[in-house]
């Protein structure tokens, strides 16, 4: 079975720093997708990055990107030029490719960003 | 990214009476919505897997029989939670799934006294 392991139950940046949160993951298949959601005090889960495990290289979405490492299982998020409002609960999440949409995610336990004034 | 509703926000009920929470979603068609629990500051818990057409799928540990859903439609699942008690109060969120990924609704808190 999959798992998805994040480490760091807590993390805190300066706002305009760069920040990294860790996310390890366990699986036998080739081919799957990863994902970075962000719950925020409202608790809505918004969908912030997503990597498919076929394409070499890291997605990026504005001030958001991933450092895949495929071999090493490891699908780490960093956050450029922190914001007070990316001040939220990260999950990292893994998704197999077969099926489609009917497959489940596989959640992280999350970490819990603090952005600094 | 694609939008997910889910009403009530907010529902207070009294112990022993059902309560209903709608997902929708609004501009894609799932055929597979899923619905989960969250305690606070723990992770999502998968309840069920909600196929339309079809009946849900539940994880271990779920009543079905308490927590039932439906899915009548390509945009509307619905949870359905039967004589609520006290330790059902919680946050319960949907999501609507694509081929690209899942997308969640806003969620509803139940409070049972």
């Amino acid at each position: 079975a999959q798992t998805v392991t994040q480490s760091q139950p807590e993390m805190s940046v300066q706002e305009a720093e760069t920040v990294t949160l860790s996310c390890t993951y366990d699986t036998s298949e080739s081919d799957y997708y990863l994902f970075w959601y962000k719950q925020p005090p409202s608790r809505q889960m918004i969908l912030v990055i997503r990597q498919e495990a076929y394409k070499q290289q890291n997605a990026t979405e504005n001030r958001f990107s991933v450092n895949f490492q495929k071999a090493a299982k490891s699908f780490s998020l960093k956050i450029s030029d922190s914001q007070l409002g990316d001040a939220a609960m990260y999950f990292c999440a893994y998704r197999t490719a077969y099926g489609g949409a009917t497959n489940k995610l596989i959640f992280g336990t999350g970490t819990l960003l603090a952005v600094q004034p | 990214g694609a939008v997910v509703s889910q009403h009530p926000s907010w529902v207070i009920c009294k112990s022993g009476t059902s309560v209903k929470i709608e997902c929708r979603s609004l501009d894609f068609q799932a055929t597979t919505m899923f619905w989960y629990r969250q305690f606070p500051k723990q992770s999502l818990m998968l309840m069920a897997t909600s196929n339309e057409g079809s009946k849900a799928t539940y994880e271990q540990g779920v009543e079905k029989d308490k927590f039932l859903i439906n899915h009548a439609s390509l945009t509307l699942s619905t949870l359905t939670v039967t004589s609520a008690h006290p330790e059902d109060s919680s946050f319960y969120i949907c999501s609507a799934s694509s081929t690209r990924a899942q997308y969640f609704g806003p969620g509803t808190r139940l409070l049972v006294l």
